[in-house]
C-alpha cells in the first residue's frame, strides 16, 4: 500500500486568487493522478502527473487553470488558478502501486476547497 | 463511450437486511471493475475488484458481461457498512485511468 498526504487539508479562498495543493507519497510511484470531486458529484480525473514532463490533461481541463508539477516520483503539486466559486471542490491525489500480480489505486485524504 | 452508472443515490436498509448496490457499465472491451468505499471522515479506499473474486467484509460482486453489470451484494447489512460506495471501471490494455460512477450512499439503520 501507500501512505499519501495532502496539504492543505482544507482552505477558504477569495475569488481570483490561486491555491497550490501538495501531494506527498511515502514511496516512489510511477503513476500519479489528480481528481476533483465537486459537491454531490463523483470523482473526475483532472490530469495524470508525469515525472519529468508535462502533465496529461483530461478533456475540459487545461494547464493554465490547473498547472501541475511532478519534480520526482514521490511528490506533486496541483495549482488551482484564478479561482471562482465553481472551483469549490475536494481535490484528491491518487497513485497506483504495483503488487505481486495486480495494480491498485490509492487515494489521498483530499483537500477541501471553498472559494468565496 | 466508457461510462459507469449507479442508478441509486441513496439506499436505506435496516440492519440484517440484504443489500444490493447496483452498477452498470458501458465499455466495448474487457474491463476491470472495482468497488471503492468511503466511510465518514475517511479517505476513499478499495473494497474489492472483480478479478480477485473475493469477499471483503461480507461483500461480494460478480461481473456479468451479458448484462454489463457489477452489482455489490451483502446478505446481512451491518450499521458499520454505512458509507458512500463507488463503482469504477478500468478500461483494458494496461493501467490507465479509473472511471467512477456517481456513487451510492448506503445507510444502514438499527
Amino acid at each position: 500500500s501507500a501512505v499519501i498526504s495532502q496539504k492543505p487539508s482544507r482552505d477558504i479562498c477569495q475569488r481570483g486568487t490561486s491555491l497550490t495543493i501538495q501531494c506527498q507519497v511515502d514511496s516512489q510511484v510511477t503513476m500519479m493522478f489528480w481528481y476533483r470531486q465537486q459537491p454531490g458529484q463523483s470523482l473526475t480525473l483532472i490530469a495524470t502527473a508525469n515525472q519529468g514532463s508535462e502533465a496529461t490533461y483530461e478533456s475540459g481541463f487545461v494547464i493554465d487553470k490547473f498547472p501541475i508539477s511532478r519534480p520526482n516520483l514521490t511528490f506533486s503539486t496541483l495549482t488551482v488558478s484564478n479561482m471562482s466559486p465553481e472551483d469549490s471542490s475536494i481535490y484528491l491525489c491518487s497513485v497506483v502501486i504495483s503488487g505481486r500480480s495486480q495494480e491498485t489505486q490509492y487515494f489521498g485524504p483530499g483537500t477541501r476547497l471553498l472559494v468565496l | 463511450a466508457q461510462r459507469v452508472t449507479q442508478p441509486e443515490k441513496l439506499l436505506s436498509v435496516f440492519k440484517g437486511a440484504p443489500v444490493e448496490l447496483k452498477c452498470n457499465y458501458s465499455y466495448s472491451g474487457s474491463p476491470e471493475l472495482f468497488w471503492y468505499v468511503q466511510y465518514s471522515r475517511q479517505r476513499l479506499q478499495l473494497l474489492l475488484r472483480h478479478i480477485s473474486r473475493e469477499s471483503i467484509k461480507g461483500f461480494t460482486a460478480d461481473l456479468n458481461k451479458g448484462e454489463t453489470s457489477f452489482h455489490l451484494k451483502k446478505p446481512f447489512a451491518q450499521e458499520e457498512d454505512s458509507a458512500m460506495y463507488y463503482c469504477a471501471l478500468l478500461p483494458g490494455g494496461g493501467y490507465n485511468k479509473l472511471i467512477f460512477g456517481a456513487g451510492t450512499r448506503l445507510a444502514v439503520h438499527p
